[in-house]
Parts: C-alpha cells; sequence; structure tokens
C-alpha cells in the first residue's frame, strides 16, 4: 500500500472548519483513501473512504484531486470533541493478495481550540 | 448494531501471569484484526484472522503470543508469561468479507505489575 504525508500537528478554532492534508503521491488506482481518528484513550474510529470521486458522510467530507496524489479531510465545524489524531491510510482492497489491513503511519494531531 | 466488543476493558496482571482478551466482531463480519499500542506510540498490527484461520501474523511477536478465532465464539488474543513490556492497549478491529471498512473495538488494556 502506498506511503502517506501528514502534516504533525494542526490547530483549529472551534466552529471552523478543520482541512486536514494527506499527500500520497504513489498511489495506485485500485487504492481507497481512508481516514479515521482516534481520540485519547478510545479505539479507532472509521471516518470516510474514498477512491476518485469527493465523498460526503454526516461526520466529513473527503476532497480527492483529480491527479489522486493527495486528498484533504474537511470537518465543517469543529467541536472541542474533534480534538484528535487523524490517520489517512492508502488501502488495497480484499482480495488478490491483499489482506486489507490498516498500516497506521503518526497521523496529524488536530487541536480544537475555543 | 452493537459495535466490535471487547473485554475486559482493563487487566491488571503479574509478572509471568497469562492474559487472555477476548474480541466479538460485528455481526456478519467474519474477518478480525489485532493491533497493539504501547504507550505514547502508534497503532501496530499485529494480526489478522478469519474463521479458523490465520491469515497474516506478521505483527505478532515470535514468543509467548497466540491468536485465534475459532468457529464458534470471540477472537482470543493470548500473552503468556507476560512482562511489563506488554503493557499497552490492545485493539481488536472487524470488516465484512467482501468489503474493506474496519472498525474498531474500544481496546483492552493490559497493565503488567
Amino acid at each position: 500500500d502506498a506511503k502517506t504525508t501528514q502534516p504533525p500537528s494542526m490547530d483549529c478554532a472551534e466552529g471552523r472548519a478543520a482541512n486536514l492534508p494527506c499527500n500520497h503521491s504513489t498511489i495506485s488506482g485500485n487504492e481507497y483513501v481512508y481516514w479515521y481518528r482516534q481520540i485519547h484513550s478510545q479505539g479507532p474510529q472509521y471516518i470516510i473512504h474514498g477512491l476518485k470521486n469527493n465523498e460526503t458522510n454526516e461526520m466529513a467530507s473527503l476532497i480527492i484531486t483529480e491527479d489522486r496524489k493527495s486528498s484533504t479531510l474537511i470537518l465543517p465545524h469543529a467541536t472541542l470533541r474533534d480534538t484528535a489524531v487523524y490517520y489517512c491510510i492508502a488501502l488495497s482492497p480484499h482480495g488478490s493478495g491483499n489482506t486489507g489491513k490498516l498500516i497506521f503511519g503518526q497521523g496529524t494531531t488536530l487541536q480544537v481550540k475555543p | 448494531n452493537a459495535g466490535v466488543m471487547q473485554n475486559p476493558r482493563h487487566l491488571v496482571r503479574r509478572r509471568g501471569q497469562e492474559a487472555r482478551l477476548r474480541c466479538s466482531p460485528m455481526k456478519g463480519h467474519s474477518h478480525v484484526y489485532w493491533y497493539r499500542q504501547l504507550p505514547e506510540e502508534g497503532l501496530k498490527f499485529m494480526v489478522y484472522l478469519q474463521k479458523e484461520n490465520i491469515i497474516d501474523e506478521s505483527g505478532m511477536p515470535k514468543e509467548r503470543f497466540s491468536a485465534e478465532f475459532p468457529k464458534e465464539g470471540p477472537s482470543i488474543l493470548r500473552i503468556q508469561q507476560v512482562v511489563r513490556g506488554d503493557s499497552a492497549a490492545y485493539f481488536c478491529a472487524s470488516s465484512r468479507e467482501e468489503g474493506n471498512t474496519i472498525y474498531f473495538g474500544e481496546g483492552s488494556w493490559l497493565t503488567v505489575v
């Protein structure tokens, strides 16, 4: 699976949009971009994933560039409870020898401030 | 729909004892993953199992650690003769057979004294 690069930390004001970038310049055509977060002392939480098109759900939006070399996770109205480590992971689907296991990097520590 | 259930949430063991951590995957999920997170460190993959089969154990320590996912019942991560360095949070995750999205439990915190 392709390597991803994220800034180690970011701050965001409460109520504002949090835009978390991720570079995955070596991503292959069948690799999805997954985002998870881990709030302190909790299990990782799935947020969203996408392949080519932009995606939105009740938690966040995912914007993937046309060349798929980078993406941005957007939390539209950040709250203090969104303070967490956010992980961007490139993942091949099951099958063809891929186990689908997630490999976590260091992620981005997002601090939402009042 | 219940999520991934792990128990115990907290476990204290003396050096040399055994620790057994249990994981019940989400309903309809037949794939289980175990991860370990040492204090102030990142999440590390340990093992991936399907029912009655270990598919990928590339992240498992060579000794003292074992995992199973029987036909009936939860997946078990077993640590024999625990040492202080085994103190960590152990997370279980599961996914459906055909899908990719992996969902995590809240973790089991092991403390070795």
